[in-house]
């Protein structure tokens, strides 16, 4: 079975770009959840998505936003990007009242 | 809302050595509560759970035991190898999942030394 699965591994963009990340849940798992992961902050809930409801969010600015599609799979996009927009973005995805089992990450970089 | 607070790293062992780290946590209700490991540039892999009371979680020779009594969830192995060493994090759920949101500590850097 495969797991979660994130892309791009790795993503390095300019202050003020752009930026969607993706990510491919287990199959038949219709939860996924986004977590920011900052060596001062720690990991922090970014927002998530049930059969393409957003359920709950975060604490983050309006900059950051997200999408589930019918299949399940997740997008996040952060608009304007900041330099303190670097971190390790994981996904997780978990089979309602389960456990929930993450993704390898996708590394931003903002220069 | 839930909070979680587990000691602070790093933590540096000798291999075979005993390991606790540390976690308690505050919430409304029972939570149930996991600890994750993380290796260097990997994502979270959950290491054990227990979703009520008394429960014992065990995976790979670790154990963490739910106790409602001191709202603790302390992570042990009777001895640790070379390879456990990677980042530990203790986390939370309010129970049933019900604001479908992890809550973690700030995470435990474990260093194990042949």
């Amino acid at each position: 079975k495969a797991g979660v699965t994130q892309t791009p591994r790795y993503l390095i963009k300019t202050r003020g770009q752009q930026v969607t990340l993706s990510c491919s849940p287990i199959s038949g798992h219709r939860s996924v959840s986004w977590y920011q992961q900052t060596p001062g902050q720690g990991l922090q809930f970014l927002f998530e998505y049930f059969s393409e409801t957003q359920r709950n969010k975060g604490n983050f600015p309006g900059r950051f936003s997200g999408r589930q599609f019918s299949n399940s799979r997740s997008e996040m996009n952060v608009s304007t990007l900041e330099l303190g927009d670097s971190a390790l973005y994981l996904c997780a995805s978990s089979f309602e009242g389960g456990g929930y089992t993450f993704g390898s990450g996708t590394r931003l970089t903002v220069v | 809302g839930n909070s979680v607070t587990q000691m602070e790293g790093p933590v540096t062992l000798s291999e075979e050595a005993f390991l606790t780290i540390n976690c308690t946590y505050t919430a409304t209700g029972y939570p149930s509560l996991f600890w994750y490991v993380q290796y260097p540039g990997e994502g979270l892999q959950l290491l054990l759970k227990a979703t009520k009371a008394d429960d014992k979680g065990s995976n790979k020779g670790f154990e963490a035991t739910y106790r409602k009594e001191t709202t603790s969830f302390h992570l042990e192995k009777g001895s640790v190898q070379v390879s456990d060493s990677a980042v530990y994090f203790c986390a939370s759920i309010n129970s049933g999942g019900s604001n479908y949101k992890l809550t973690f500590g700030k995470g435990t850097l474990l260093t194990v030394n042949p």
